[in-house]
Order: structure tokens, then sequence, then C-alpha cells
């Protein structure tokens, strides 16, 4: 199995952009899809992008994921942050033997 | 609409088991696999096991094998997952969660607390 590497935390101010890394430790990140989903305290994980950059239905245009093979990373971006981005945000993979979840970055908007 | 819908929490003793429901509709439950993750407090996402409400395959994540048992009763359209020889360790909201296509969630359930205490 592999692992995702994502920063702890990072805080933006509202109305900024801010870009939350997912690092893949071993194989190349193109080769399985990348997910990203947002979980706020108290609630379960929603989906803001799959397939490494499609958004669902509901999910607003400021939200826009993207793979980097040169850094085996990828990448979540929130453009024209709002308070109510604040939640706690999880890259996840997978292989033959299952899902891999990042660890979550903590994002703070103030 | 696709709903999860979890049991409810639950309460063990250490060495105890505990079996969690996951109830679905609004969709051929034969068509997708369900997945397990679980959250620890303040920690983050983990998987844990999936299996195929089709043909009943299962897939465990290593560190589970042995203590996990996951099945369906297509008759239902309910998935259980069976946790054996709990932990304090093992406190932590359990989800189980749609699969969509074998790579990703797409729908998850509310989540079922699981507190391991003596």
């Amino acid at each position: 199995n592999f692992m995702l590497t994502q920063p702890l935390s990072m805080s933006e101010s509202p109305g900024k952009t801010v870009t939350i890394s997912c690092t893949r430790s071993s194989g190349s990140i193109a080769s399985n899809y990348v997910q990203w989903y947002q979980q706020r305290p108290g609630s379960g994980p929603t989906t803001v992008i799959y397939e490494d950059n499609q958004r669902p239905s509901g999910v607003p245009d400021r939200f826009s994921g993207s793979i980097d093979s040169s850094s085996n990373s990828a990448s979540l971006t929130i453009s024209g942050l709002k308070t109510e981005d604040e939640a706690d945000y999880y890259c996840q993979s997978y292989d033959d033997s299952g899902w891999v979840f990042g660890g979550g970055t903590k994002l703070t908007v103030l | 609409q696709v709903q999860l819908v979890q049991s409810g929490a639950e309460v063990k003793k250490p060495g105890a088991s505990v079996n969690i429901s996951c109830k679905a509709s609004a969709y051929t439950f034969t068509n997708y696999g369900i997945s397990w993750v679980r959250q620890a407090p303040g920690q983050g996402l983990e998987w844990m096991a999936w299996i195929s409400a089709y043909n009943g395959h299962r897939n465990y994540a290593q560190k589970f094998q042995g203590r996990v048992t996951m099945t369906t009763d297509t008759s239902t359209s309910t998935a259980y997952m069976e946790l054996r020889s709990l932990r304090s360790d093992d406190t932590a909201v359990y989800y189980c969660a749609r699969d969509s296509g074998g790579y990703r969630p797409d729908y998850w359930g509310q989540g079922t607390l699981v507190t391991v205490s003596s």
C-alpha cells in the first residue's frame, strides 16, 4: 500500500485562495483517481472533488482539483474563501488493497 | 434519493464484539459494493473493509484481518460489519459508504459511534 500525506493545518483569510496538497508515497499519482472530501465538525464527509478534478453537482466552482505528476501529488484549490469553507479536508485514492485516505488538513478561514 | 441508514450508537466492554447494520434504499443494492470507514475521536478517516453486494466478495484492510467480518442481506438491502475483540482504541465513529465503481465512496451513512470502555 501507499500513503497520502497532507499538511496538518492551513489558514487563510476570507476571499483569498488556498491550495491543499496530497502527496503519494509510492506509485504514480496519475495511476488512480484522487478524490477530496470536506468534513465539518460533527458531520460526515461529503465529496467536493472526484476523479481528480470533477465537481459533484451542488459543489461551487470555487473548488477545483488537479494532479501533478512531477511532484506526485494532487491538489485541492479553494478560491474566494468563505467562512463556511472552514472544515477538515481529506484526499483519497485506492489500489488493489483498498481505499487510502490522507491524514486530513484542518482549514481555518479567519 | 439514495440513503444509507446505520444502526444506533453502541457501548461495549473490551473484548466484546459489535455488529453495525447499514440499510440501503433507493438504488439496486446488488449493483454496488459497500465499504466501512472509521474515524477515531479527533483523528482522520480509515478504510476498513469492502464487500460486493453482488457476489459477497470481500476485501479487508490488513490491519483488521481476522477481527472484522462483513456480510450482506440482499433481501433487506442491508450490510453488516462485525468487529471482534474490541479494544479502547476501537472507539470511533463507523461509517458505511456505497462504493462507486470500486474506487471511491459516493454516498455515506450517518455514522455509528462505538464506545469501548470498561
